[in-house]
Formats: C-alpha cells, sequence, structure tokens
C-alpha cells in the first residue's frame, strides 16, 4: 500500500523557517515525482513545485520561488520541503503528493502549520 | 501560466441528483487533466486522471470528459459521500495549477 505520513503540526514565528517531512513507503520512492501543495483556510489548493527524488531536479511555482526549497532523500524515502521567511499568510496545510502521468494519486496527511506574530 | 476556471463554485444537490462541475483551461492542454475530491479537514482524493480514466477503486457514477479546453466532471446517482469539494488540475505545463474548486453540498 502506498502511504506518504506527513511530520506533525507546527506553530512558527514570522521570519522563522519551516521544514516539513513527508515519508514514503509502498513503492520505489525514487521514480515518483513528489509534489507539494499549500491549503490556506477555508482556501483551494494551491500548487508550490515538485522535486524528483532520483535526481533531484526541482521546478518551483513562481510565488513560492524565493523561499522554498524541495529536496529529496533516497536512503530514507523522504522528501522534505522548507520554506523561509514565514510571514501570517503561509499559516495553511501542506500537503505532499506523489505524481504518476497526469495525476497526484496518493496524498499524504497534510501539516498544519500556523505562523503568530 | 495556465489558468483553469471551474464553475459553478458551489452547488446543491439531492441524494441520486446526477451533477456536473466544468473545468476551462485558458488555453490547451490536451488531456493532461485530473480531478479530485476533498472532503472537510481531509486530503483530496484521486478521481480522474487524464481527463477521462478513473484512478483504482473509484465508483463508476464518477466520469470525466473533455471538449477542447473544457473539461467536465459527471457524478451520477450522488450519494452521500460524494458531498464534498471538487478540484481540477493540468499537468500540462508549470505551475501545475488547480481550479477554484466547486463545493457540492445539500
Amino acid at each position: 500500500e502506498v502511504q506518504l505520513v506527513q511530520s506533525g503540526a507546527e506553530v512558527k514565528k514570522s521570519g522563522a523557517t519551516l521544514k516539513i517531512s513527508c515519508k514514503a513507503s509502498g513503492y520505489s520512492f525514487r521514480y515518483y515525482y513528489i509534489h507539494w501543495v499549500q491549503q490556506a483556510p477555508g482556501k483551494g489548493l494551491e500548487w508550490m513545485g515538485l522535486v524528483h527524488p532520483k535526481d533531484g531536479r526541482t521546478v518551483y511555482a513562481e510565488k513560492f520561488q524565493d523561499r522554498v526549497t524541495m529536496t529529496a532523500d533516497t536512503s530514507e524515502d523522504t522528501a522534505y520541503m522548507e520554506l523561509s521567511g514565514l510571514r501570517s499568510d503561509d499559516t495553511a496545510v501542506y500537503y505532499c503528493a506523489r505524481a504518476t502521468g497526469n495525476s497526484a494519486d496518493n496524498w499524504g496527511q497534510g501539516t498544519l502549520v500556523t505562523v503568530s506574530s | 501560466a495556465i489558468q483553469l476556471t471551474q464553475f459553478p463554485s458551489s452547488l446543491s444537490a439531492s441524494v441520486g441528483d446526477t451533477v456536473t462541475i466544468t473545468c476551462r483551461a485558458s488555453q490547451g492542454i490536451g488531456s493532461a487533466l485530473a480531478w479530485y475530491q476533498q472532503n472537510t479537514g481531509k486530503p483530496p482524493k484521486a478521481l480522474i486522471y487524464d481527463a477521462s480514466s478513473l484512478h483504482s477503486g473509484v465508483p463508476s457514477r464518477f466520469s470525466g470528459s473533455r471538449s477542447g479546453t473544457d473539461f467536465v466532471l459527471t457524478i451520477r446517482s450522488l450519494q452521500p459521500e460524494d458531498f464534498a469539494t471538487y478540484y481540477c488540475q493540468q499537468f500540462n505545463s508549470y505551475p501545475r495549477t488547480f481550479g477554484g474548486g466547486t463545493k457540492v453540498d445539500i
């Protein structure tokens, strides 16, 4: 069974850096893209970017380009998303998702991040 | 960036109804479109890929179609567990944009 298990909820101060993990199991981690998606409270889904574990290739959305770093550790089958310079509008649930073909077919449970001043 | 416009943004329906949700792309994306269902407080669940192919385990009452840059998700014989928010996402180019969502409620 494919599973993506994310790290737990976080409370951060404005200006801090966030790092969320996404532990994969049940498939060959290195061969599938991992996407990251932000969902602000009561809002829709926003694509942040992706990482390919095998070669570390990344693509970031322009909105997050200057503040986000996505990595993958194939020895631990874990992907990471780091977001720096946190501000109040980064308060959201963050999801990782495995992508295959033209779909994200398996999603993590989500990580709630609260940014306070 | 490709924009995906979903409509309606919300709709009311009853158990047993057939509902349709449209996702319009701002430019051609071929069939590189996925649909997801999200219940409150839960992660999205993949329903459809390549515009019209059902993911394994998804009930056959869900179907997807494409006409040019318009994509339609149809849910036949609506069940209680289908009351949720639905999103489309394109996989043609970066960024992999989502539609704004359609909330289906009673």
